[in-house]
């Protein structure tokens, strides 16, 4: 199994620019999220899956848009990038959701994105 | 809404002593889960604790949850400079949240 895989792995986009932050998993996970790591703030949630078709906001929504058309992938979309997206992104996958008892978070290796 | 503090910050200790950090939540947790990022990688999920008081060993880390579960602790015997890195808590908040602590980086020199 390759896991939860991202890409790119490196993006720089000028401002206003749009893009797509791709995630995929193998593991046939339910739940899947997407978070933010800036310096000193930790991972902040910006949008989860609960399963194909549902989607909701977390902490840091605003900006960014999700959709879950399959259990696999869970892409980000930047709709028009500002410099205070800069940031690592992480998209993670987990059999359960956070509520539902024991379960792992895998991530994904991480998108390193700067914009300008 | 939930808030998870961490701390210290940061921690630079030399190869062979101790090292903890606390993790405290604003809300009672049902269970809490502790994870480890390498610089430069991704977080990797290191354990989860359910019951109140309890205490978990992986070889040289020591887990432990508070009793009124709304804290939790992770401390380090003889560190080693493979234990680099940043370590967060997390916790289930609201609907289907998982919040993170602030997260504690750890150096480690010989």
């Amino acid at each position: 199994n390759a896991g939860v895989t991202q890409t790119p792995k490196f993006q720089v986009l000028k401002t206003g620019q749009s893009m797509t932050l791709q995630c995929a998993q193998d593991m046939n996970h339910e739940y899947m999220s997407w978070y933010r790591q800036d310096p000193g703030m930790g991972l902040r949630l910006i949008h989860y899956s609960v399963g194909a078709g549902i989607t909701d906001q977390g902490e840091v929504p605003n900006g960014y848009n999700v959709s879950r058309s399959t259990t696999e992938d869970f892409p980000l979309r930047l709709l028009s990038a500002a410099p205070s997206q800069t940031s690592v992104y992480f998209c993670a996958s987990s059999y359960r959701t956070p509520q539902r008892g024991s379960y792992e978070q895998y991530f994904g290796p991480g998108t390193r994105l700067t914009v300008t | 809404g939930q808030q998870v503090m961490q701390i210290p910050q940061y921690q630079h200790v030399q190869e062979g002593e101790d090292f903890t950090t606390y993790c405290n939540s604003s809300t009672t947790l049902s269970n809490i889960q502790w994870y480890k990022q390498r610089p430069g990688g991704h977080p990797v999920f290191l354990i989860q604790l359910v019951k109140s008081g309890e205490v978990k060993k992986q070889k040289r880390l020591t887990f432990q949850f508070g009793e009124a579960k709304k804290n939790s602790s992770l401390h380090i015997t003889a560190t080693q400079t493979t234990d680099v890195g940043t370590y967060f808590c997390a916790g289930p908040g609201t609907a289907s949240k998982l919040t993170f602590g602030t997260g504690t980086r750890l150096q480690v020199t010989l």
